[in-house]
């Protein structure tokens, strides 16, 4: 069974200052994990995944994210945080011991990111 | 542009009436899915069909419909069994691998009158 957690609801960040939202995760194979970003009354955009290789990957709008096999951790990191960046982030994670021809994502519960001007 | 396309953005149902959610993909994706979203609960798989004329169960299907008659198309009803429907309903589609992500349409929000 897959699963994954978002420790924190929230987290709040002030503008310039470096943001890491948290992201563990429990699968019986190997990972691959996926970071999505949604801003009110739209849908999930896809920032980041990570299938195998380098642990730290690289995403959308300057987001970068660090895979620790040790801690399964895969935790969604930025620079220097935005105004703009303010929204509701999603962990998912999939299984490679998925069940035949499932592809399904477990999601984590979501972390809103306010970031203060 | 390619992409997935929910309609209408914002639903309205009374007691006792079925609704039927659309969700539309130009993008060639052979999967699909549809999740309700509420606060504080994140995303949870009501049905996902992997090809045309089959579907599956999610965690919570009951009180809901699928048909999956096109690729471009999975239209997901709300029937009077479903007692509390009020949500965020987010249609998704992908390409059936496992490295790949899903894509998200902008969601239909569903409320009781």
């Amino acid at each position: 069974a897959q699963s994954v957690a978002q420790p924190e609801d929230q987290v709040n960040v002030a503008e310039g200052n470096p943001l890491t939202v948290k992201c563990t995760y429990s699968v019986s194979g190997n990972p691959y994990l996926f970071w999505y970003v949604q801003y009110p009354n739209r849908g999930l955009q896809f920032l980041l995944k990570y299938i195998t290789g380098d642990n730290l990957v690289k995403g959308s709008y300057g987001f970068e994210a660090e895979f620790n096999k040790s801690q399964t951790s895969f935790h969604l990191k930025k620079p220097s945080a935005l105004v703009s960046d303010s929204a509701l982030y999603f962990c998912a994670v999939r299984d490679s011991y998925s069940g035949a021809g499932s592809y399904q994502l477990t999601f984590g519960k979501g972390t809103k990111l306010s970031v203060i001007p | 542009d390619g992409g997935i396309t929910q309609s209408p953005k914002y639903l309205f149902r009374k007691e006792g009436q079925n609704v039927t959610l659309s969700c539309e993909q130009n993008l060639n994706h052979d999967a699909m899915y549809w999740y309700r979203q509420d606060p504080g609960q994140g995303l949870r798989l009501i049905y996902y069909s992997q090809i045309v004329n089959d579907f599956q169960k999610g965690d919570i299907a009951e009180g809901y419909s699928v048909s999956r008659e096109k690729k471009e198309s999975f239209p997901l009803t709300v029937t009077s069994a479903q007692k509390n429907p009020t949500a965020f309903y987010l249609c998704a589609s992908s390409i059936p691998v496992l490295n790949q992500p899903q894509h998200f349409g902008d969601g239909t929000r569903l409320s009781i009158l």
